[in-house]
């Protein structure tokens, strides 16, 4: 695609759900990155893959937290029995190699009432 | 620990002013460096990338430089305008062994008053 794609855009859930967020990388894109920025903080790292394998995990803020990606392509970041300390925006990046740069989508808006 | 600093964490100027935004970072072993801007409620849009083996990079009215040995790194903004306002990210890809880390600064405020 021409740019990097995130679904869904906002999600509300309530406590105690399961949610599923959704990155689509610019196509033949190698490294995925997954964020969270909360209500007028810094980025903060979650998790990064390159191709399938995620050699970096040590962002994830609890065991609640996983992420998977399938094909080299789409990540999806899972949040189980979500609290309201995880409603943040959840942004996701990718790049074609190091040297390339990052290139972010516009984030799911996670609302945890 | 790599870690990547920005200073100052806000910063108010007047229409037409020309302004510095600094990054520094901990470790020189990095591939490159990236100014992003984001603006409330948006995702990051990247301004300019600078590779290790780069000084410098420009775009219109900003200029990046890319001090390396001193872990330094500066976003040069020429005539301020306020839709110049907006909160400023520097990010540094370190080379971590066989892999990378990507770390964020948390970023600079800037306000350009009309």
């Amino acid at each position: 695609g021409a740019g990097v794609s995130q679904s869904p855009s906002n999600k509300v859930t309530e406590k105690g759900k399961d949610v599923e967020l959704r990155c689509d990388p610019i196509s033949g894109h190698t490294a995925l990155y997954w964020y969270r920025q909360s209500l007028g903080q810094g980025l903060e790292f979650l998790i990064y893959f390159q191709g399938n394998s995620a050699p970096d995990k040590s962002g994830l803020p609890s065991d609640r937290f996983s992420a998977e990606r399938t094909g080299g392509s789409v990540s999806t970041l899972t949040i189980q029995r979500t609290q309201q300390e995880d409603s943040a925006v959840y942004l996701c990046a990718s790049s074609a190699w190091g040297g390339s740069g990052l290139f972010f989508g516009s984030g799911t808006q996670l609302s945890v009432l | 620990k790599q870690e990547v600093t920005q200073i100052p964490a806000a910063l108010s100027v007047p229409e037409g002013e020309n302004l510095v935004l600094n990054c520094s970072f901990t470790d020189s072993a990095i591939y490159n460096l990236q100014w992003f801007r984001q603006d409330p409620g948006k995702g990051l849009t990247s301004l300019l990338l600078i590779q290790s083996s780069q000084r410098e990079q420009t775009s219109g009215r900003l200029n990046a430089s890319l001090d390396k040995s001193s872990g330094r790194s500066t976003l040069y903004i020429a005539a301020s305008q306020p839709g110049d306002s907006a909160t400023y990210l520097c990010a540094v890809l370190f080379i971590q062994g066989g892999s990378e880390k990507l770390v964020f600064g948390k970023g600079t405020k800037l306000t350009v008053n009309p």
